[in-house]
């Protein structure tokens, strides 16, 4: 069983449009995190959920929304898409001191 | 505010050497300090994690890592490397217990370690 399952693996969409990527975990646990990987590979938080409460959001543009219906899901939509915005993003989840990262969602804006 | 510095984006080497990627760590509190790796298309894999009790911590595949708060340090080592070692490695950052961002990680720039036969 995945533990942290991200949905869909690869997106590819014009400029303009809005998506959404979805996020699941079965650990448990109460946090869960979205990160993006540019490319460059650098890795930075975009967001964090606590309980479904949000406690981090990084100075992300506001045409990101994450959602947490409950624990186990944190979803991120994205407005009006920029070629800037492609990128890998990770989903996570921890309890205490590790993360666990979902296999990632490489989103291609065109 | 906490931060990672991995030195060198780029270690070559040959089978069966020293594997040794240096990370360098900033932290306002007494930090949580984890190394992950990355294959190719894949997501983040936790290698090891420091969370204040033993300074050296030992890993999966062989890899450990020492923990040196005077030199701020959290190099990875392993003694022999292998053909699959090869990957992308990231040190990372985080509060300790009682923290208050919860849990968020902090990453170095990664460095991509390369094995040749």
């Amino acid at each position: 069983d995945t533990a942290v399952s991200q949905t869909p693996k690869y997106l590819v969409t014009q400029m303009g449009n809005d998506k959404s990527i979805k996020c699941e975990q079965n650990l448990g646990h109460d946090t869960m995190y979205w990160y993006k990987q540019d490319s460059k590979k650098f890795l930075k938080i975009m967001f964090s959920y606590n309980n479904k409460e949000l406690i981090i959001n990084e100075t992300v543009p506001n045409r990101f929304s994450p959602k947490s219906p409950d624990k186990a899901h944190l979803n991120l939509h994205i407005n009006s898409l920029e070629l800037g915005d492609s990128a890998v993003y990770f989903c996570a989840s921890s309890q205490a001191s590790q993360a666990f990262f979902g296999q990632g969602t490489r989103l291609t804006v065109v | 505010a906490q931060s990672v510095t991995q030195l060198g984006s780029h270690v070559s080497v040959s089978e069966g050497a020293l594997v040794l990627l240096r990370c360098n760590y900033s932290s306002s509190v007494p930090p949580y300090l984890f190394w992950y790796v990355q294959y190719p298309n894949q997501g983040l894999q936790l290698l090891l994690k420091y969370t204040s009790a033993a300074t050296l911590v030992k890993g999966i595949n062989g890899f450990e890592a020492e923990f040196k708060k005077s030199e701020t340090s959290f190099h990875l080592t392993k003694p022999s490397a292998h053909m699959s070692d090869a990957a992308e490695y990231f040190c990372a950052v985080s509060d300790g217990a009682g923290g208050t961002s919860y849990g968020k990680l902090t990453f170095g720039q990664g460095t991509i370690l390369t094995v040749h036969p």
